[in-house]
Order: structure tokens, then sequence, then C-alpha cells
């Protein structure tokens, strides 16, 4: 079945950083668009990062941006999500989602990993 | 970046009553809006997509309406299963915009 499967969550010291994993299965993958949405403790759902589904384009939030790197690696079916100079403020669960239609970012995510937590404290 | 506001943030309803959230963009996000439920715990589930279409899988007592900067889902008949929170989701620009959350509690 299609599937997400986030890792790589952790506690971390602030300042330092963390690579996130997304593996996928059960679509093709390298036809669909990808997002990371974090979610802090009792907080909303926050976008955090989208790559186009060969990589060419990547947009970040502006809270992450020149902090996180989005890739992927499409002949691993896997995404990758790089957090340097880490701040208290990123503690969150991070989920990687898909876009519902290949190539189009407009219709949604249809598809969502069960999330993997990241805490940043000392 | 659009902002996108949902009302009420929490409301209280009883199994089988019908309930409306609200989702206003702050400028017109023509259909692009998407509905999601998430439960405690887990991810998010999308519900609608571009503003009124039901996505495969959902009951059908969920709908979605609007176009420009506001925009409506409906319970028709709340079901147990269906106290969650609720977000609306911009995808009309880049910056992919959340609400803030509904949250669906049992009176």
């Amino acid at each position: 079945q299609v599937q997400l499967v986030e890792s790589g969550g952790g506690v971390v010291q602030p300042g330092r950083s963390l690579r996130l994993s997304c593996a996928a299965s059960g679509f093709t993958f390298s036809s669909f668009g990808m997002h990371w949405v974090r979610q802090a403790p009792g907080k909303g759902l926050e976008w955090v990062a989208f790559i186009s589904y060969d990589g060419t384009n990547k947009f970040y939030a502006d809270s992450v941006k020149g902090r996180f790197t989005f890739s992927r690696d499409n002949s691993k079916n896997t995404l990758y999500l790089q957090i340097n100079s880490l701040r208290s403020e990123d503690t969150a669960v991070y989920y990687c989602a898909k876009d519902r239609v290949p190539a189009a970012s407009i219709y949604g995510l249809d598809v969502w990993g069960q999330g993997t937590a990241v805490t940043v404290s000392s | 970046d659009i902002q996108v506001t949902q009302s009420p943030s929490s409301l209280s309803a009883s199994v089988g009553d019908r309930v409306t959230l609200t989702c206003r963009a702050s400028e017109s996000i023509s259909t692009f809006l998407n509905w999601y439920q998430q439960k405690p715990g887990k991810a998010p589930k999308l519900l609608i997509y571009d503003a009124s279409n039901l996505q495969s899988g959902v009951p059908s007592r969920f709908s979605g309406s609007g176009s420009g900067t506001d925009f409506t889902l409906t319970i028709s008949s709340l079901q147990p299963e269906d106290f969650a929170t609720y977000y609306c989701q911009q995808s009309y620009t880049i910056s992919w915009t959340f609400g803030q959350g509904t949250k669906v509690e049992i009176k």
C-alpha cells in the first residue's frame, strides 16, 4: 500500500544539526512533489518545505529558510530534510506528505507519514 | 503571504448535529483550498480538495464549498468518529498556509 515512513528524529542540543528521512513505497515516487509539515506540541500544522517531483524546485517557509535543506533520491524513493542550527522553536513532530496529483501541488496532500519527533533541548 | 483564518477555534456538538466550519483567506485564492482532519497522535487526513471535491474514501456526510476568500466545511450529521481537529490549507501560493484549526468536541 501507499506509505511514507519518517525517521531520524530525536533529542538534539540547540545549534546542532539533524537529518530526517522519509521512505516512500507503493506509488511512483519520482512523479510526485513532496512536502514536510511540522506540528509543535499542542499547536497547529505548519508547512515547512516543498520539493518538486524531480528535485529541481524547492521552496521553504520563511521560518526555516537558510537552515533547512530539502532533497530527494528518486533511485531510493527517499526524502531528506537536513536541519542545521536547531532552535527550540524547531521542536515539533515532522511529517512528510505527498501531493495528491503528479507534478501539481494545488490539490492537497493525500498521504502522510506517521511523523518523527524532534526535540531541541540542552 | 496569504493568511488563512478558521472559525470558530473550537465548538461543542452532539452526535447527529449538522456542523459548519469556516475558513477565510486574506486574499482571493480561487478554489485552491483543502480541508484535513486530525485526531490526537495521528497524522492529518485529507478530506476535501479544491474547495469542494471529496477525497476518495471520505464519507459523503463531509462537504466543502466556497471560492475566493470564504470557504466552509460541513458535516451533515456528526458521528462519534468525527470528533477531531479540522484544518484548512490554501494551495494557491507556494507557502501552502494552514489555518490554526477548529477543534470539534463532544457536547
